[in-house]
Order: C-alpha cells, then structure tokens, then sequence
C-alpha cells in the first residue's frame, strides 16, 4: 500500500531534550516536506526537500534540522526542542512538483514539549 | 509573495443542505489550487485540484470548486452534505516555484 508513515504519533518531551521524527515514503517520490499544524494558522511548511541531499527551508525552519541521505526517508530533527515547537506535525510527500502533482500525507505526530 | 485566505473559519451546516467554503488567494504569478480535506486524527487528503483548462473542477465525494481568475478565488461546493463530510478543508495554492501555501482551514460541520 502506498503510504507515508510517520513515527511517533505522539511524543511527549521536555525542553532541550533532542528528538527525531521520522518520516519514511515508500512510493519512490523524489519531494518530500515537513509541516507543522496550529490552531489559527494553518499548515506551515518547515523544510523542504527535492531530491537526496537537496534540502531547502520553508516559511518557519527556525530550530528544525533536516536530512535527505536517502530517497525514502526525511527526519525532522529538533537539537533542543522548545514549548513553542509544541504542535502537530505532518511529513508529505509527492512525485515531483514539476507536473503539479498532489502530496501525500502521513498520519501526524502530535508533539509536546513541557 | 503568495497567501491563501479562507474566510470562513466554522461554517455549520444541515444535513442534505448545499455548502460553500470560500478560498481566496493573492499571486502575482501563475498558481496552481488544491483543496484538501482531513478527517479526525488523520492526514490530509487531496479533494479537487484545478492545473489549467476548465474553471469548473470536480472532485472526490461530489465536491466541487470553481476557479475565477478575476476574484482571484477558488470556492468549493457541493449541492447536498452528508454527516461523513464534517472535517476540515484547506485551501492551497502552489506556485511556479517549489512550495505549497496553506490557508488556516475550514472547519465543516455538518449538522443531522
């Protein structure tokens, strides 16, 4: 089945404690992106990225590593998470943008930082 | 720059009734519009998108969106809602360029 799985669902952490979330497609899609979700706001892209090791910031990237070492897999990574960072967080992914091609979503993962 | 607008932020609605959720947008070069629907605790899920050619698009589960250029708008509708459609829309827009730009939702709920 054609997915995109993100992990954990929901995470639960204290402030400057390192994380990862991972993202992983199994559709051979060549863009991939992170969002996060916040009431009033909408979806906000973090990252973005076109290819294996082609990587590029969106509109909030402050405080968010990424890394494309390999075509399937785009982690998030916050080096010292802060409470503001608390959100709900969507990978997506898509063929490629040259055709306009829809994304595709993972199922979120809900994150708080305490 | 680009920016989506959806005005609406709730739009309560009957059941079997017509729905319109409005989406405008602000784009000093070609886009192209989506509209997305997540349902509780889920991802989101492509409903119409509208690339070029006909204004008028159609969509999964009879929704439809209509694309005016002039009012630089890209409202969907769909002439009779059902229970499963309570969720939340959202508008976006990409343009030439590499990123998609999310408006703040639409929360439809329908009412039985």
């Amino acid at each position: 089945e054609a997915q995109v799985t993100q992990n954990p669902r929901y995470l639960i952490t204290v402030t400057g404690k390192k994380l990862t979330v991972t993202c992983s497609q199994n559709m051979n899609h060549e863009y991939m992106s992170w969002y996060r979700q916040d009431p009033g706001l909408g979806l906000r892209q973090i990252y973005y990225s076109m290819n294996v090791e082609v990587t590029d910031k969106g509109d909030v990237p402050e405080g968010y590593k990424v890394s494309r070492k390999e075509k399937r897999n785009f982690p998030l990574i916050l080096e010292s998470p802060s409470p503001n960072q608390t959100s709900l967080y969507f990978c997506a992914s898509s063929f490629g943008l040259a055709t306009n091609e829809k994304l595709f979503f993972g199922s979120g993962t809900q994150l708080s930082v305490l | 720059a680009q920016s989506v607008t959806q005005l609406d932020s709730q739009v309560p609605v009957f059941e079997e009734a017509p729905v319109e959720l409005r989406c405008n947008y602000s784009s000093s070069v070609s886009v192209y519009l989506f509209w997305y629907v997540q349902y509780p605790n889920q991802g989101l899920q492509l409903l119409l998108k509208y690339l070029s050619g006909s204004t008028l698009v159609k969509g999964i589960n009879g929704f439809e969106a209509e694309f005016n250029k002039s009012q630089t708008s890209f409202h969907l509708r769909k002439p009779s809602v059902h229970i499963s459609d309570t969720a939340e829309y959202f508008c976006a827009l990409k343009d030439t360029g590499n990123q998609f730009y999310f408006g703040t939702g639409t929360s439809l709920t329908v009412i039985p």
